[in-house]
């Protein structure tokens, strides 16, 4: 069985900066890993996913991730955000040898200031 | 390619009334998995099936909740004698054959409100 922290539940940022988004899971075996983001009153939409290959992952809408396996952490960053970029971010996991039984961590509210 | 397609967006129950909510996958996409939403607590499985059958339930309340994917027709989540606890965003999800990593394609939602 897996499961997903996301240490923060709300991080406020001014538009423009920087920001990340933390997220650790922990598996006994070895996982894909996803970023969802949620807007008001809809549904997710996936940002990125690391399946293999490079540890650095590029989204959508300006957003990457990296794989760290030795931290067992996929932190969601952005180098300028933007008031659109307002919403709850999921962190998911799901067993690669299994199917595509997906667990979600709790969300992140990001709130980007103007 | 229409998306996941769900409804109603909004329902709303008396408690000990049925709810069902419906959900059609995307064109192709044979497997459709059920999600719950509670307020401040991210989204909890709840089954996963594929045509005619129930691949994984273990996120199913024991009692009062079923669903089913039917061979026509789309997958339907069904809640009987509600209480004001189901009150939730319950989403539905799909994804082509079983090809784990595979993305899984969200609906816009059901919001079930418990009066």
């Amino acid at each position: 069985a897996q499961s997903v922290t996301q240490l923060d539940s709300q991080v406020p940022v001014f538009e423009e900066a920087p920001v990340e988004l933390r997220c650790n899971y922990s598996s006994s075996v070895s996982v894909y890993l996803f970023w969802y983001v949620q807007y008001p009153n809809q549904g997710l939409q996936l940002l990125l996913k690391y399946l293999s290959g490079s540890t650095l992952v590029k989204g959508i809408n300006g957003f990457e991730a990296e794989f760290n396996k030795s931290q067992t952490s996929f932190h969601l960053r952005k180098p300028s955000v933007h008031i659109s970029d307002t919403a709850e971010y999921f962190c998911a996991v799901s067993d690669r040898g299994g199917y595509q039984k997906v667990t979600f961590g709790i969300g992140t509210k990001l709130q980007v200031i103007p | 390619n229409a998306g996941v397609m769900q409804n109603p967006r909004h329902l709303v129950r008396r408690r000990g009334q049925e709810a069902r909510l419906r959900c059609s996958p995307m064109k192709g996409h044979s497997h459709v998995y059920w999600y719950r939403q509670l307020p401040e607590e991210g989204l909890k499985f709840m089954v996963y099936l594929q045509k005619e059958n129930i691949i994984d339930e273990s996120g199913m309340p024991k009692e009062r909740f079923s669903a089913e994917f039917p061979k026509e027709g789309p997958s339907i989540l069904r809640i009987q004698q509600v209480v004001r606890g189901d009150s939730a965003a319950y989403f539905c999800a799909s994804s082509p054959p079983n090809v784990a990593g595979n993305t899984i394609y969200f609906g816009e939602g059901s919001w079930l409100t418990v009066v």
